[in-house]
């Protein structure tokens, strides 16, 4: 998992505030996969994006949440007006996509805390 | 739908004991991969094994070892003479073959005791 990196590893945020978390992809590697983990539990898929575009949003849930990958930059997943359920790890990977392979890389999560 | 199960919460074991660790996947793609990742307590998730839909010779590298069965949809782990520093989650997962996304089980917690 070396190369995909996240920032920051870990956030505190109060209730109502903002969260933003960013994940920069592997060099090469254009699709960007966004995961969450809540305590005590598996990951669960949130978003694809490739650069420019939302792929697969099917996880995400419907309202606070929303997830980029501009041309140039990190991706970043925003979290308005968080809540205590907010609280968890989120993962980022990044793959080069297409059909020759599906091999995941996945950078250290970042750790959100809502008080 | 695609659905991974990993029915065993938490394994304890004492030191050099072996251990296996189950995993059984459903999926209608004809195409896909399967993967093992742990996850220590320091919590990052750490890549062990991928493999593909259409290899199905088993696997071992050093003392972990994969027995990938298409028949009964099952791809399990095991750990030979276990080790203290085995003990963490270990987490199965399925790839989605148009999107590569990842399907995962809910994990597996191994104690490994002195």
């Amino acid at each position: 998992n070396a190369g995909v990196m996240q920032n920051p590893r870990h956030l505190v945020r109060r209730r109502g505030q903002e969260a933003r978390l960013r994940c920069s992809p592997m060099k090469g590697h254009s699709h960007v996969y966004w995961y969450r983990q809540l305590p005590e539990e598996g990951l669960k898929f949130m978003v694809y994006l490739q650069k420019e575009n939302i792929i697969d949003e099917s996880g995400m849930p419907k309202e606070r949440f929303s997830a980029e990958f501009p041309k140039e930059g990190p991706s970043i997943l925003r979290i308005q007006q968080v809540v205590r359920g907010d609280s968890a790890a989120y993962f980022c990977a990044s793959s080069p996509g297409g059909s020759a392979v599906a091999e995941a890389f996945f950078g250290q999560g970042t750790r959100l805390t809502v008080v | 739908a695609q659905k991974v199960t990993q029915a065993q919460t938490e394994i304890s074991v004492v030191e050099k004991e072996d251990v296996t660790l189950d995993c059984v996947y459903e999926t209608r793609d004809t195409t896909y991969y399967l993967f093992w990742y742990k996850q220590p307590p320091s919590g990052e998730l750490v890549f062990l094994i991928r493999r593909n839909s259409f290899d199905e010779q088993n696997e071992i590298s050093g003392r972990y070892s994969w027995n990938f069965q298409k028949s009964t949809s099952s791809f399990n782990f095991t750990i030979t003479a276990s080790q203290v520093v085995d003990s963490a989650v270990y987490f199965c997962a399925l790839s989605d073959n148009n999107t590569d996304k990842l399907i995962f089980g809910t994990g597996t917690r191994l104690q490994v005791f002195p």
